[in-house]
């Protein structure tokens, strides 16, 4: 059983529509992590959470919400999107932010697509 | 800044061969970390090792062996006898040990592994 789970696996959406991704760690760690993986570009880190409180947002559009309401639980909220955010929504989770060493867990994914 | 480049977007081999998936740096920090992930087809990143930027030794774990070099600021993959279930696509990722770092992982573009029976 993965540590990370993350709901829906594929979305698809159209741009006026309001959806949201949920992420789950079962590892007790304190960090989560939201990335993009796009065709052909690298990994983006999108937001970076410790212990619930947000620690970074790397520039990403306001149409991109996240939440994250325990150190468990992380959501990405989606509103008036674009056919370019259709991607790979990557969640990751670390025992913390802080350490650099820590390696991150990530879960399956969710392949948004956006009509 | 930093940035890491894998040179390799797609690597075909047949199975038994050996395979090295190439991964070159640049950081201006003294102390970082490099990682190599494995994405199959599943979706998911499957973390495979950590090095330490003060720490040169090369590690073989199974069919894997990694070398970190760092007069040439590489961390090369190596797989012996690949296998069809080593067909992924491998990232190679480096993190600072700044204060301010906040776990940013830098990833490379990735490099496509075909294992082919």
């Amino acid at each position: 059983e993965t540590g990370v789970t993350q709901t829906p696996r594929h979305l698809v959406m159209g741009m006026t529509n309001k959806k949201s991704l949920k992420c789950e760690q079962h590892l007790g760690h304190n960090a989560m992590y939201w990335y993009k993986q796009s065709a052909k570009k690298p990994l983006e880190l999108m937001f970076v959470y410790s212990l619930e409180e947000r620690v970074e947002n790397n520039s990403v559009p306001s149409r991109f919400s996240p939440e994250c309401p325990n150190s468990s639980h992380l959501f990405l909220h989606l509103h008036t999107l674009q056919p370019e955010d259709s991607a790979l929504y990557l969640c990751a989770s670390s025992q913390d932010s802080g350490g650099a060493y820590n390696e991150q867990f990530f879960g399956p994914g969710t392949r948004l697509t956006v009509l | 800044a930093q940035k890491v480049t894998q040179a390799q977007t797609e690597i075909s081999v047949v199975e038994k061969e050996d395979v090295t998936l190439d991964c070159v740096y640049e950081t201006r920090d003294t102390t970082y970390y490099l990682f190599w992930y494995k994405q199959p087809p599943s979706g998911e990143l499957v973390f495979l090792i950590r090095r330490n930027s003060f720490d040169e030794q090369n590690e073989i774990s199974g069919r894997y062996s990694w070398n970190f070099q760092k007069s040439t600021s590489s961390f090369n993959f190596t797989i012996t006898a690949s296998q069809v279930v080593d067909s992924a696509v491998y990232f190679c990722a480096l993190r600072n040990a700044g204060g301010t770092s906040y776990g940013k992982l830098t990833f490379g573009q990735g490099t496509i592994l075909t294992v082919h029976p």
